[in-house]
């Protein structure tokens, strides 16, 4: 399969634990980005890569948040001292260098805060 | 109230029907539109998409119209079957100067065997 790929799938976690995600973008994608989806809605945009660099942030991604792509291809997504309202799925997506726009999404990290 | 974000329009054809879901966009800066395809634990697809020099585009079995006259779009699926049921996003870019992607709120679609 060379879609694009995330793991865990799901991460059940207890409020105050830190977590961590991680998406493996499609080969040779250069963009990467991190979005939220919450029940019922459409996917809410945290933040983009282009290579290594963190292009944009959202106000949506508070200071308990980190993503970092070290190497310009795998990235990961850090949210500490998780909360209740953080229990959403967490969904990456990469683009061509050729058509950037065209996001491909990868199966989502469905996430659980007790 | 708590739960309005669960109810999503819904959209029931029958298979074999036409299905056409609408999209209100709301910013005149924006200049590229996708259709998405959600299925049920999976991530969006991709469906079509289309620029806003156009007015339609077509795909397989899919044709996506844009009028910027009212900031509209619709997605329109041919001969509806039943793995088409999932929920559909519009989304849209804004050229900004930034990144921007915003996606509408969805529609369920069901497919009626």
């Amino acid at each position: 399969d060379t879609g694009v790929s995330q793991n865990p799938r799901h991460k059940i976690t207890k409020r105050g634990q830190n977590v961590t995600f991680r998406c493996d973008p499609i080969s040779e994608h250069n963009r990467l980005y991190w979005y939220r989806q919450t029940l019922g809605q459409g996917p809410e945009f945290l933040t983009y890569f282009q290579n290594e660099a963190q292009l944009e942030k959202s106000r949506l991604l508070s200071d308990r948040f980190s993503a970092e792509r070290p190497k310009g291809s795998f990235s990961t997504l850090e949210i500490q001292r998780t909360e209740q309202g953080d229990s959403a799925m967490y969904l990456c997506a990469s683009s061509t260098r050729t058509n950037q726009e065209t996001q491909y999404f990868g199966p989502g990290t469905r996430l659980l805060v007790l | 109230g708590e739960n309005v974000g669960l109810h999503l329009p819904t959209l029931s054809v029958q298979e074999g029907d036409n299905s056409i879901i609408n999209c209100a966009y709301s910013n005149s800066a924006s200049d590229y539109f996708i259709w998405y395809k959600q299925e049920s634990g999976k991530g969006p697809q991709f469906i079509i998409d289309i620029r806003s020099n156009m007015d339609k585009r077509q795909g397989q079995r899919v044709t996506v119209l844009l009028n910027k006259t009212v900031k509209h779009l619709s997605l329109q699926i041919a001969a509806t079957q039943p793995g088409d049921s999932a929920v559909y996003f519009c989304a849209e870019n804004r050229n900004t100067g930034g990144f921007k992607t915003i996606f509408g709120a969805g529609t369920r679609l069901f497919v009626k065997a």
